[in-house]
């Protein structure tokens, strides 16, 4: 089945450590997005990629990295500048700019 | 970019119809009204879009305003699956459509 996949579900960090995110894809998508998701609110988004090898700065990309290398891979890292990293992350995928986005299932960081 | 509004919850009987309004009177005659769920600890979901006509799929129907400043998600039957945050959003396809903007949402809470 087509679809795309998150990993792990659930993750525990130290502050101060780096910490990536995977995504993967197989629905042969262009366009992936990385959005935050705290509790009880919606979903705001940190960065997205129409492209391989190109991607833009949401509305949080502050003390987040992300890399396109490969049309099936959206990695997040998670840096020891961001203030707040405990969330929700959600990764997404479309078919282009104007499709409707396909999301993961997250993956819920907890640094302590 | 356009606004939503939405109310925080609403309550609904199992097997009966349930219509969860959305208003957005600052809309464009380029923005497309989509609408997502989101189950609890998932990814949400893609239900229906429309311009300006109303929409069926099989999930659910979209009634759009002549003027389209608000619109009604119709679910013709609800069971207890469909108990999730329900989010309405305006999508330009003329400008920075990847800005997907998921305010709070509607919680729909389905009674057995």
């Amino acid at each position: 089945d087509g679809g795309i996949t998150q990993s792990p579900k659930y993750l525990f960090r130290k502050e101060g450590q780096n910490v990536t995110l995977s995504c993967e894809q197989n629905l042969n998508h262009d366009a992936m997005y990385w959005y935050r998701q705290d509790p009880g609110q919606g979903l705001r988004l940190i960065y997205y990629s129409q492209i391989v090898n190109d991607f833009q700065k949401g509305d949080i990309a502050e003390g987040y990295s992300v890399s396109r290398e490969k049309k099936e891979s959206f990695p997040l890292t998670v840096t020891s500048a961001q203030k707040n990293p405990t969330a929700f992350y959600l990764c997404a995928s479309s078919i282009d700019d104007l499709a409707p986005l396909h999301f993961g299932n997250g993956t819920r960081l907890t640094v302590t | 970019d356009a606004k939503t509004t939405q109310p925080n919850s609403m309550e609904s009987n199992e097997e009966e119809p349930v219509h969860l309004p959305c208003n957005h009177s600052t809309i464009s005659g380029t923005d497309y009204i989509h609408w997502y769920r989101q189950l609890p600890s998932q990814g949400p979901e893609y239900v229906i879009h429309g311009l300006t006509s109303n929409v069926n799929n099989r999930m659910a129907s979209l009634a759009i305003a002549e003027d389209r400043k608000s619109s009604t998600l119709i679910l013709h039957r609800a069971t207890l699956r469909d108990a999730a945050v329900y989010y309405c959003i305006l999508r330009d396809v003329g400008g920075s459509n990847y800005k997907l903007t998921f305010g709070k949402g509607t919680l729909l809470t389905v009674n057995p």
